[in-house]
């Protein structure tokens, strides 16, 4: 079946470094990639997405590009912030209208 | 523009005793509904998804329930709490899409349950 690897957890940086959460896929076909973002006390956000492969997806200084070939959709960010502090869920969506297939999420923590 | 809304955001329940979380979602028709369950310091579970008004799919069997009497809403329930289920229930909705990939799930702002 369909799977999500995310890098373990806690990830800790310093303000200003660069950011790189790995996540790589398990599918049968070709999905539809996702990034979400959960802040302490907060649902899921919508971080970024990619439907097919080569496509980038890209917000708030956070980038994502959908690699067939690897099987991988890493998190990237040139420079943190301590805003960025948070829990990033790396998800896949598939046909067949069925739920999308979470990793287990990636603390990240950004001291000044 | 399409919102969705828990309640209640905290609740502090004994063992033992009812439960009933409410999700309802604005702004759009006939979506696909979504519990999961944070636990403590854990990744998310799935609980239940819904397709359509009385149609539940249960991911993983235990004390809860969940119905989806109205297009829109979407109910999860238990007869009888245990100390295993205190954690963060996240609603979500998506649009859906018979025959198409499953797209982005939106998620509500959760209710953070502790059974004492």
């Amino acid at each position: 079946g369909n799977s999500v690897t995310q890098m373990e957890g806690p990830v800790t940086l310093s303000e200003e470094a660069f950011l790189t959460i790995n996540c790589t896929y398990t599918a049968t076909g070709y999905p539809s990639l996702f990034w979400y973002v959960q802040y302490p006390g907060e649902g899921l956000q919508l971080l970024l997405k990619a439907t097919k492969a080569d496509d980038k997806g890209s917000n708030k200084g956070f980038e994502a590009t959908y690699r067939k070939e690897t099987t991988s959709f890493h998190l990237e960010k040139g420079s943190v912030q301590v805003s960025d502090s948070a829990v990033y869920f790396c998800a896949l969506g598939d046909s067949g209208n069925t739920p999308l297939v979470f990793g287990k999420g990636t603390r990240l923590s950004v001291i000044a | 523009s399409q919102t969705i809304h828990q309640w209640p955001a905290t609740l502090v329940q004994p063992v033992g005793s009812p439960l009933s979380l409410e999700c309802t979602v604005e702004g759009t028709s006939n979506p696909n509904l979504y519990w999961y369950r944070q636990a403590a310091g854990r990744g998310l579970q799935l609980l239940f998804y819904s397709v359509g008004i009385g149609q539940i799919s249960s991911e993983v069997p235990q004390n809860l329930s969940a119905s989806r009497p109205q297009d829109r809403q979407f109910i999860l329930s238990s007869k009888k709490l245990l100390l295993s289920d205190s954690g963060f229930y996240l609603c979500a909705w998506s649009v859906g899409r018979l025959g198409g990939f499953t797209d982005t799930q939106y998620f509500g702002p959760g209710t953070r349950l502790t059974v004492l």
